[in-house]
């Protein structure tokens, strides 16, 4: 079964653009989570999806926003793009049965390195 | 409010020494907890997690995780090490529930170094 896939690999961009980022996850999964990653700050949670819908949000400013399609691959935008947005853009997905006692793996992709000029 | 403390931002240690990755957690209730690795310029891969039992975790690579509730700690733990083991460790944690907030509480990461 194939993996987590992100595409692009890696992305440069200069301030004020705004970028979208894909995310195809495992056959079968249903949710999708977004992290950023930077050196000094760790994993970063930006939303999940599930069902086309999003359910959790982190504390990122409204820039940062997300879809979900019908057949589970999601997309994540950033516009008007700041310096701080360079980062690792990592996506994960999961089963998500969503009933009460499962601990459903996130699984990652190899992520998208985007670099603000 | 939830947390997850990696204490040690470095580890180093020899080659076929056993190594020990250190976290602690904060979260109400009974907690899930992972242990993903992350190589340079890759993404984050699942190593091993607790839900419920037995309180030695046996993972991928030949690693396994002692979750103490009492201490509210789950360390990640190998025999024997390797230098292909180093790598970037996180621990994360998330509340056991079937509410909305299942989103995962991270770990800041500890490096480890495997010297030869």
């Amino acid at each position: 079964k194939a993996g987590v896939t992100q595409t692009p690999r890696y992305l440069i961009k200069t301030r004020g653009q705004q970028v979208t980022l894909s995310c195809s996850p495992i056959s079968g999964h249903r949710s999708v989570s977004w992290y950023q990653q930077t050196p000094g700050q760790g994993l970063q949670f930006l939303f999940e999806y599930f069902s086309e819908t999003q359910r959790n949000k982190g504390n990122f400013p409204g820039r940062f926003s997300g879809r979900q399609f019908s057949n589970s691959r999601s997309e994540m935008n950033v516009s008007t793009l700041e310096l701080g947005d360079s980062a690792l853009y990592l996506c994960a997905s999961s089963i998500e049965a969503g009933a009460l006692g499962t601990a459903d793996t996130q699984y990652f992709g190899p992520g998208t390195r985007l670099t603000v000029l | 409010a939830q947390s997850v403390a990696q204490p040690e931002d470095q580890v180093n240690v020899a080659e076929g020494n056993p190594l020990t990755v250190k976290c602690t957690y904060s979260v109400s209730g009974n907690p899930y907890l992972f242990w993903y690795v992350q190589y340079p310029n890759r993404g984050l891969q699942f190593l091993l997690k607790y839900i419920t039992g037995d309180n030695l975790v046996k993972g991928s690579y030949g690693f396994e995780a002692e979750f103490n509730k009492s201490q509210t700690s789950f360390h990640l733990k190998k025999p024997s090490a390797l230098v292909s083991d180093s790598a970037l460790y996180f621990c994360a944690v998330r509340e056991n529930n079937a509410g909305n907030n299942r989103k995962l509480i991270w770990g800041l990461g500890t490096s480890l170094a495997v010297n030869p």
